[in-house]
């Protein structure tokens, strides 16, 4: 069964203290992995998207990963502002499904 | 840039009411997607659309349907309200025809169904 599982559930970190969160998928054919931010009670803010295993893209202070099996956002010197929720997604399988992890809830404690 | 929106932050409807959720996309996106979210269990997706007049289901459609007139407006209708039901309800849309690309998503609407 394809999953897309993301570790931790939650993250406190202080400020400036870098950290990565992670998304493991298994999946057949992965087709694109994504990355959103979602603020309390507001919609998913796209990030990025990664299409091929080794492929990297930043953003400020966001930079996301991909490998064959899991992909890795760093969140480097963050600040209170980055506190969010982080959500993965994946497409995958012969009707391009997409499928969402959990989540992981990031606070950056001044 | 992208433009999703909901027609109701918030919304509080009873028990067996018909609930009418309006999505508008500005990006003449040719996929639509109605999710809800529920703490510990993510996203899932209830109904999408590749194009106008097209439906198909997700992975929890039961109590829901949709519409599609128009190729910027989805709309979700909850046939009679339940409690099961309470709920963030997420529209998104995206671009190109069934290769689904990155969805954008609007800001929520928040239901309570009492």
């Amino acid at each position: 069964e394809d999953q897309v599982t993301q570790s931790p559930e939650a993250l406190r970190l202080q400020e400036g203290e870098s950290s990565s969160l992670n998304c493991s998928y298994t999946v057949s054919g992965l087709r694109g992995l994504f990355w959103y931010r979602q603020d309390p009670g507001k919609g998913p803010e796209f990030l990025f998207t990664l299409y091929s295993a080794g492929e990297e893209k930043e953003k400020e202070r966001l930079k996301a990963t991909l490998t064959k099996k899991e992909s890795f956002l760093h969140i480097t010197a963050p600040k209170p502002e980055d506190s969010a929720t982080y959500l993965c997604a994946v497409q995958a399988g012969r009707d391009d499904k997409i499928i969402f992890g959990k989540g992981t809830r990031l606070h950056i404690l001044p | 840039d992208v433009k999703v929106t909901q027609s109701s932050r918030y919304l509080v409807k009873r028990t067996g009411e018909k609930v009418f959720l309006e999505c508008v996309q500005d990006m003449d996106h040719e996929n639509m997607f109605w999710y809800r979210q529920d703490p510990g269990l993510g996203l899932r997706l209830i109904y999408f659309s590749y194009d106008v007049k097209m439906k198909e289901k997700g992975d929890i459609p039961e109590g829901y349907s949709v519409s599609r007139e128009k190729k910027e407006r989805f709309s979700l209708i909850l046939e009679s309200a339940s409690t099961n039901q309470t709920s963030m309800y997420l529209c998104a849309s995206s671009p190109q025809g069934r290769n689904q690309e990155t969805q954008y998503f609007g800001p929520g609407t928040r239901l309570l169904v009492l």
